[in-house]
């Protein structure tokens, strides 16, 4: 399978500061990129879908000003958590697909702590 | 109603068993369907995919796939203590998007 690896994998941060989590397609091109948010015991939550060189499109309930997402290249999709606080504290995972795989590969995830 | 659902356990199965694991969906639309293994604090692994209807088998897993009812199984023969994990099913819908079950989470004792 293809490999996609997510940085950073654990980040404690300050109330108020922002946190960046870079996602990476290691052997593929990412036309699509997926971003999940995991509580603790809970499944994975869709967060948004990005596609190469265009605008994220985030789910419902989930606000685009607080999650900034990139896709600038068919590798690299960034997650900006803007003013963070304690409850964004959560399990952040991307995942990734080309057109020549039906199923997405996971990167390792980002626990993000708010403190 | 929500798109994927899955008995959220916790299912026990002592070593050697049979785990079976279940799942429904609600788009009759989608046409890939997906088992992932994800251990406490890791990302979840791709275990198993399936596109059409019956068994797919591969070593210890068998996925199965009924369309028409709308429903997907994993099955595990011979279960190892290192299966205890939680099974998360997951399905492309017709927008192309991944959406996944609550997981359920399998313990096998030794």
């Amino acid at each position: 399978g293809a490999v996609v690896s997510q940085h950073p994998s654990r980040v404690i941060c300050k109330s108020g500061t922002s946190v960046k989590i870079e996602c990476r397609s290691l052997d593929f091109q990412a036309t699509t990129m997926f971003w999940y948010r995991q509580f603790p015991k809970q499944s994975l939550m869709l967060m948004a879908t990005s596609n190469e060189g265009s605008k994220a499109t985030y789910e419902q309930g989930v606000e685009k000003d607080k999650f900034l997402i990139n896709h600038a290249s068919l590798t690299l999709s960034t997650l900006t958590v803007t003013s963070a606080h304690p409850e964004d504290s959560s399990f952040y995972i991307c995942s990734a697909r080309d057109n020549r795989y039906t199923e997405a590969f996971f990167g390792q995830g980002t626990r993000l702590t708010v403190v | 109603q929500k798109e994927v659902e899955q008995n959220s356990g916790p299912l026990s199965v002592p070593e050697g068993a049979i785990a079976s694991l279940n799942c429904t969906y609600s788009d009759r639309g989608s046409q890939s369907f997906f088992w992932y293994r994800q251990y406490s604090g890791k990302s979840p692994e791709l275990i198993m995919s399936i596109y059409s209807n019956g068994d797919k088998e591969d070593g210890r897993f068998t996925a199965q796939l009924n369309k028409a009812s709308q429903y997907v199984s994993l099955l595990i023969r011979d279960s190892q203590p290192s299966d205890s994990a939680t099974y998360l099913c997951a399905v492309k819908n017709i927008e192309g998007d991944m959406r996944f079950g609550a997981g359920t989470r399998l313990t096998v004792k030794p």
